[in-house]
């Protein structure tokens, strides 16, 4: 079976710019999580998205949007970065509600410079 | 606020030793908890999720109790060896959160000297 795969792996932007990163969850799951890391800190979460809709979301601004697909893979998309956006994201699948063991991909290392 | 807490922070042993890790996480409302190793380089591997108060969960050399009154969890390692060295990061899921917020500790940096 094919794992949680995320890209680009790392990425540097300036402020004020746009990026997306990529996501594609691990066959035969339906739910995809994003979390932040900064540094020195344990991941954060910012949304979950279930079956192509938002399904619960973190403490994070509206910049911070996503997709999902009828692929269930999925996008993160942040505007307007700030600096401290500079963080490795990470994106995480799961097969369906309940309480299930996410599935993380490598992460991508977004740099604002 | 929704804290989860671990100790140590970083923790170096000798291979063979055996160690532990502590997760705190608010009592309350307590719905999973969660445990993952992060090995450098690669990405989060689920080690094990708890629902039930004294739940104990084993695989091979690592093991993990739950107390969900008390608000902790332990993690164990018997005979620790160098591929254990990784960070160990527990999280927490409460009713009435999102769905899938997993509130994260800081994690436990493990590293077995051989």
């Amino acid at each position: 079976e094919t794992g949680v795969t995320q890209s680009p792996t790392h990425l540097i932007k300036t402020r004020g710019q746009q990026v997306t990163l990529r996501c594609s969850s691990q066959s035969g799951h339906n739910t995809v999580s994003w979390y932040q890391q900064a540094l020195g800190q344990g991941p954060q979460f910012i949304f979950q998205y279930y079956r192509e809709e938002e399904n619960g979301r973190g403490n994070f601004p509206p910049r911070f949007s996503g997709l999902q697909f009828p692929n269930y893979s999925s996008e993160l998309n942040v505007n307007a970065l700030e600096l401290d956006d500079s963080a490795l994201y990470l994106c995480a699948s799961s097969p369906g509600q309940g309480e299930q063991p996410q599935h993380f991909g490598d992460g991508t290392r977004l740099s604002i410079l | 606020i929704l804290n989860v807490e671990q100790s140590p922070q970083s923790l170096h042993v000798q291979e063979g030793d055996s160690t532990n890790f502590t997760c705190s996480f608010p009592s309350s409302n307590f719905y999973a908890l969660h445990w993952y190793r992060w090995e450098t380089a690669k990405s989060p591997e689920a080690l094990f999720v708890m629902t039930l108060n004294g739940d104990e969960k084993k695989k091979g050399r690592i093991s993990a109790t739950l107390n969900t009154k008390e608000g902790y969890s332990y993690l164990y390692i018997k005979g620790s060896q160098p591929e254990d060295s990784a960070t160990y990061l527990c999280a927490y899921s409460y009713y009435g959160g999102s769905q899938g917020n997993l509130i994260f500790g800081k994690g436990t940096k493990l590293s077995v000297k051989p």
